[in-house]
C-alpha cells in the first residue's frame, strides 16, 4: 500500500519562474493539504483540497494556487518564484480533516 | 493570532532514561493536538492525537497528556533508545479550521548511548 508520493524530489529555479509540484494521496485519502517548512521550522499550513475544491487556505499570498483531480491526486502551484520560497514543500493526506495526517517526504525547491 | 511554542530546539539525554518534551500554546484551546516525529530529509510521520477531552493517550513507550488548563501538552518516550532521536514536532488543530494544523518548530532529540 503506497503512501504520500510527491514529485520530483529536488527542484532548482530562479527569481521570477513558475513551478508546479505533484502530490499522489495515500490509497483510500481524499482531502489533501500542503504545507511550506523552511529550514529549522515547522511545516506552515498552505491550503487544503477536498472534493476538489480549496476548503482552508492559510496566509500564503495568491501566487500560491492549487488544484485537486477527480483520483484526489494534487498540484501545488507557485507563480513569479521569490527567493524566501525556497523550502520543503509537504503534502499530506488524510481520509477526513480531522484524522491523523499522512506525510510524504516532501520537494526541496530552491530558488536561485 | 494562535501560537505554539515548544520549550526547547534541542534536548539530550542518555539510553534508557525518560525523554519529556513541552508544547505550549497560546489563547483558547485547540479541538486536538497532535505529536509526529521528523527524520532528516523525511516527512513527519504521525505518532499520537489526543482531543481537549482527553488527559493522556499511550502507546507503547510514548505517553501523551494534554492539560487545558496550563494550557500544554506533554510528551514521554520511556526507555529511550538511540532510534529515538529524532525532530519531534507538536500540531494543534482548532474547531473550525478543520485541517488546518499548526506546528511547533520542534524539539531535535538526542539519545546517546
Amino acid at each position: 500500500d503506497a503512501g504520500v508520493t510527491q514529485s520530483p524530489t529536488h527542484l532548482i529555479k530562479t527569481r521570477g519562474q513558475q513551478v508546479t509540484l505533484r502530490c499522489s494521496p495515500k490509497s483510500g485519502h481524499d482531502t489533501v493539504s500542503w504545507y511550506q517548512q523552511a529550514l529549522g521550522q515547522g511545516p506552515q499550513f498552505i491550503f487544503q483540497y477536498y472534493e476538489e475544491e480549496e476548503r482552508q487556505r492559510g496566509n500564503f499570498p495568491d501566487r500560491f494556487s492549487g488544484h485537486q483531480f477527480p483520483n484526489y491526486s494534487s498540484e501545488l502551484n507557485v507563480n513569479a518564484l521569490l527567493l524566501g520560497d525556497s523550502a520543503l514543500y509537504l503534502c499530506a493526506s488524510s481520509l477526513r480533516f480531522d484524522q491523523p495526517q499522512h506525510f510524504g517526504d516532501g520537494t526541496r525547491l530552491s530558488i536561485l | 493570532s494562535q501560537k505554539i511554542e515548544q520549550n526547547s530546539e534541542a534536548l539530550n539525554i542518555q539510553e534508557g532514561k525518560t525523554a519529556t518534551l513541552t508544547c505550549n500554546y497560546t489563547n483558547y484551546s485547540p479541538a486536538y493536538l497532535q505529536w509526529y516525529r521528523q527524520d532528516p530529509g523525511r516527512g513527519p510521520v504521525f505518532l499520537l492525537l489526543i482531543r481537549e477531552n482527553e488527559k493522556e493517550k499511550r502507546k507503547e513507550r510514548l505517553k501523551v497528556t494534554f492539560d487545558t488548563t496550563l494550557k500544554q501538552s506533554l510528551f514521554h518516550i520511556t526507555a529511550s533508545q538511540p532510534a529515538d532521536s529524532a525532530t519531534y514536532l507538536c500540531a494543534f488543530n482548532y474547531g473550525g479550521s478543520q485541517g488546518n494544523l499548526i506546528f511547533g518548530k520542534g524539539t531535535k532529540l538526542s539519545v546517546k548511548p
